[in-house]
């Protein structure tokens, strides 16, 4: 099916662990994103990839690191993980940077840090 | 600080009936206005699109409606079946001059519920 595809759907982990969520997509996007959904249901922007450039960086802490090995694949790395961490994670696609084009969202990963 | 503000923050309708959320943004410039709907457990999935020229956009029983001049936006839910009970997330689009691109700013959704 092409969708956006995120792994794992679930991490639970301790706090000062170093975790990883993969992101895939299949639509021929050239455009990736990481949103942090918090308690509220607000959605920030993380990341934002073009062509394997890093276009937004929004405040992030450096514990947290995009890794984009091609156009298909966006992966989010945290290093020494806190526990405001704990959040759902989407990962996002679209094309031409997009404009007026719509996004495509994961179905989330929801990270709680104990 | 651009923001973008929906109401009501919850809603409670019955099954059939039609109901309208509201959305009002202070982003600027703007470059679209988008409606999303999320359920739970799921990532957004778009409803409508519409740029600052367009005044209304359908998607069956979907209907928004864009105000560029004071800023609102509303989306009106025809027919309201169970299945509607979702989050609706109102987003606007502003050009992000540095590197290209746009930045979307989410609104924090108002949360429907359709009942029997």
């Amino acid at each position: 099916d092409t969708a956006v595809s995120q792994t794992p759907k679930y991490l639970v982990t301790q706090m000062g662990n170093d975790k990883s969520i993969k992101c895939e997509q299949n639509l021929g996007h050239d455009t990736m994103y990481w949103y942090k959904q918090d308690s509220k249901k607000f959605l920030k922007i993380m990341f934002s990839y073009n062509n394997k450039e890093l276009i937004i960086n929004e405040t992030v802490p450096n514990r947290f690191s995009p890794k984009s090995p091609d156009k298909a694949h966006l992966n989010l790395h945290i290093n020494s993980l806190e526990l405001g961490d704990s959040a759902v994670y989407f990962c996002a696609s679209s094309n031409d940077r997009e404009r007026n084009y719509g996004y495509t969202f994961g179905s989330g990963t929801r990270l709680t840090v104990v | 600080k651009n923001q973008v503000e929906q109401s009501p923050q919850s809603l409670i309708i019955l099954e059939g009936k039609n109901c309208t959320l509201q959305c009002n943004y202070t982003v600027s410039p703007f470059s679209n206005l988008r409606w999303y709907k999320q359920d739970t457990g799921r990532g957004p999935v778009s409803l409508t699109i519409m740029t600052f020229s367009e005044n209304t956009k359908s998607n069956g029983r979907y209907t928004a409606t864009l105000d560029a001049d004071t800023k609102q936006s509303s989306l009106h839910i025809t027919a309201s079946q169970l299945s509607d009970s979702a989050s609706y997330i109102c987003v606007v689009s502003a050009p992000y001059f540095t590197g290209g691109g746009n930045k979307l700013t989410f609104g924090t959704g108002t949360q429907l519920k359709v009942e029997l």
